[in-house]
């Protein structure tokens, strides 16, 4: 089955710097979010994004879907950033919607 | 938030009792996807409803089952409960667009511990 790899694994940040998380995956998407899963365990959506470049705010996210890898970029980190990031995506052709997660990255933001 | 609600947010049963967790999709949303996620892990796909048919299960037995009512909420009940069965338990709802490209939005989540 398809494999969804995040790095790195663990992230420590003082606040206020930038950050570059990773998603590679090993089969052809037709779906990719980017979730935030805050330490009540909600996840929030960030990004729909299964190819091109998006911003929202202070985060952006960038899929080439050719070379199979996503990346979300966080700036000017706050300490409400920490939680678990989540990419997640969907089989090209798959016939049901279901969505695969990422390993994860685990961001803790140190004030 | 999303506009997707569960209940309940947390929950205590013993091996071997049935439980019975619900979500209410978001208004306009047809489909209903269930996810477990055990401590430390990524959610896990369960199955999937689209207009009350199951469309889509992921690896989980047949004591994980589901419904989905006309107005789209939906079940998820589990038999004969096993340790391992303690999770959050996660609902999302979407759309249906062609190929499947249609963005998911979670619930909170129900906390289930099974002692």
């Amino acid at each position: 089955g398809i494999q969804v790899e995040q790095s790195p694994p663990d992230l420590i940040l003082q606040e206020g710097a930038n950050s570059t998380l990773r998603c590679n995956f090993s089969d052809s998407v037709n779906n990719l979010q980017w979730f935030h899963q805050n330490p009540w365990g909600q996840l929030i959506n960030l990004f729909y994004i299964p190819s091109g470049t998006k911003q929202n705010g202070r985060l952006s996210a960038t899929t080439v879907a050719t070379e199979r890898y996503s990346l979300l970029y966080i700036s000017s980190s706050q300490t409400t950033d920490s939680g678990v990031y989540f990419c997640a995506v969907n089989l090209d052709g798959g016939a049901t919607n279901k969505l695969i997660f990422g390993t994860g990255t685990l961001l803790a933001v140190q004030p | 938030e999303t506009g997707v609600t569960q209940s309940p947010t947390h929950l205590i049963k013993t091996r071997g009792q049935q439980v019975t967790l619900r979500c209410s999709s978001q208004s306009g949303h047809n489909t209903v996807s269930w996810y477990q996620q055990a401590l430390g892990q990524g959610p896990q796909f369960i199955f999937q409803y689209y207009r009350e048919e199951e469309n889509g299960r992921g690896n989980f037995p047949p004591r994980f089952s589901g419904l989905q009512f006309p107005n789209y909420s939906s079940e998820l009940n589990v038999n004969a409960l096993e340790l391992d069965d303690s999770a959050l338990y996660l609902c999302a709802s979407s759309g249906v667009l062609a190929g499947n490209q249609e963005t998911q939005y979670f619930g909170p989540g129900t906390r289930l511990l099974v002692l």
